[in-house]
C-alpha cells in the first residue's frame, strides 16, 4: 500500500490561510487522495477527495502537484472549530474499501 | 437525521469476557466497516462488510468478529482472544463499496478492559 508523509503538528490563527502539506512520492496513477479530519474523542469526518485535477468545496480545496507525489490540503481561513487532526489518505482504485490512516497532522488554531 | 449510532459510548468489561459493540445505520449504505485506534495513532481496519451476510477481514482481525444480518447493522464482538482490546472502537459506512465514496463515521466506542 502506498504511504503518505504529514508533518506531525502545525499552527495557525484564527482567520487565516492553512496549508497542510502530504507527500505520497510512491502514489500509483490511479490511487485517489481523500482527506480526514478527526475532532478530539470523536470519529473522522470527511473533507475532501481527488485524483488529478485540484477540487474545491465548502470546507476546503485539495491542491494536487502535478506529477501527484504531493498535496495540500487548504482552509482558506482557519476557525477554532478546524483544531484537529488531518489525515491524508491514499486510496487504491482497485480496493476502495481500505482507508489507512497514518498519523496525521495536527493543526492548532490559535484566537 | 440520518447517520450512524455506536453504542455505548464508554464500556467497561473484565478480562476473559467477550462483548460485543453497536453500529447501527439509517443511511441505506451498502458498505460498513470497523476500525480500532490507539492513542496517538491512526485508524487500523479491523473488518469490513460490502453487502449483506459477507464480510471480509481487515489488517488486525484476530481476536475480533462480526455478523451481518441486516443491512443497517454490523455488530463487532472483541473476544478473549484479543490480547490488547482496550481501544477507540469507531465504526463507518459507504454507500456503495468498490468505489471511492466517503466513509462516514461514528461517534465511537471506548472500550477499557481491565
Amino acid at each position: 500500500d502506498a504511504k503518505t508523509t504529514q508533518p506531525n503538528s502545525m499552527e495557525s490563527n484564527e482567520e487565516e490561510p492553512v496549508h497542510l502539506p502530504c507527500n505520497h512520492s510512491t502514489i500509483s496513477g490511479t490511487d485517489y487522495i481523500h482527506w480526514y479530519r478527526q475532532l478530539p474523542s470523536q470519529g473522522p469526518e470527511y473533507v475532501i477527495h481527488g485524483l488529478t485535477s485540484n477540487v474545491n468545496n465548502r470546507m476546503a480545496s485539495l491542491a494536487i502537484a502535478e506529477d501527484r507525489k504531493s498535496s495540500t490540503l487548504i482552509l482558506h481561513r482557519a476557525t477554532l472549530r478546524d483544531a484537529a487532526v488531518y489525515y491524508c489518505i491514499l486510496r487504491p482504485s482497485n480496493n476502495t474499501d481500505k482507508l489507512i490512516f497514518g498519523t496525521g497532522t495536527r493543526l492548532q488554531v490559535f484566537p | 437525521d440520518g447517520g450512524i449510532t455506536q453504542s455505548p459510548k464508554y464500556l467497561f468489561r473484565k478480562e476473559g469476557q467477550n462483548v460485543t459493540l453497536s453500529c447501527e445505520q439509517n443511511l441505506n449504505h451498502d458498505a460498513m466497516y470497523w476500525y480500532r485506534q490507539d492513542p496517538g495513532q491512526g485508524l487500523r481496519l479491523i473488518y469490513y462488510s460490502q453487502i449483506v451476510n459477507d464480510f471480509q477481514k481487515g489488517d488486525i482481525a484476530e481476536g475480533y468478529s462480526v455478523s451481518r444480518e441486516k443491512k443497517e447493522s454490523f455488530p463487532l464482538t472483541v473476544t478473549s482472544a484479543q490480547k490488547n482490546p482496550t481501544a477507540f472502537y469507531l465504526c463507518a459506512s459507504s454507500l456503495r463499496p468498490g468505489r471511492p465514496y466517503e466513509q462516514y463515521f461514528g461517534p465511537g466506542t471506548r472500550l477499557t478492559v481491565t
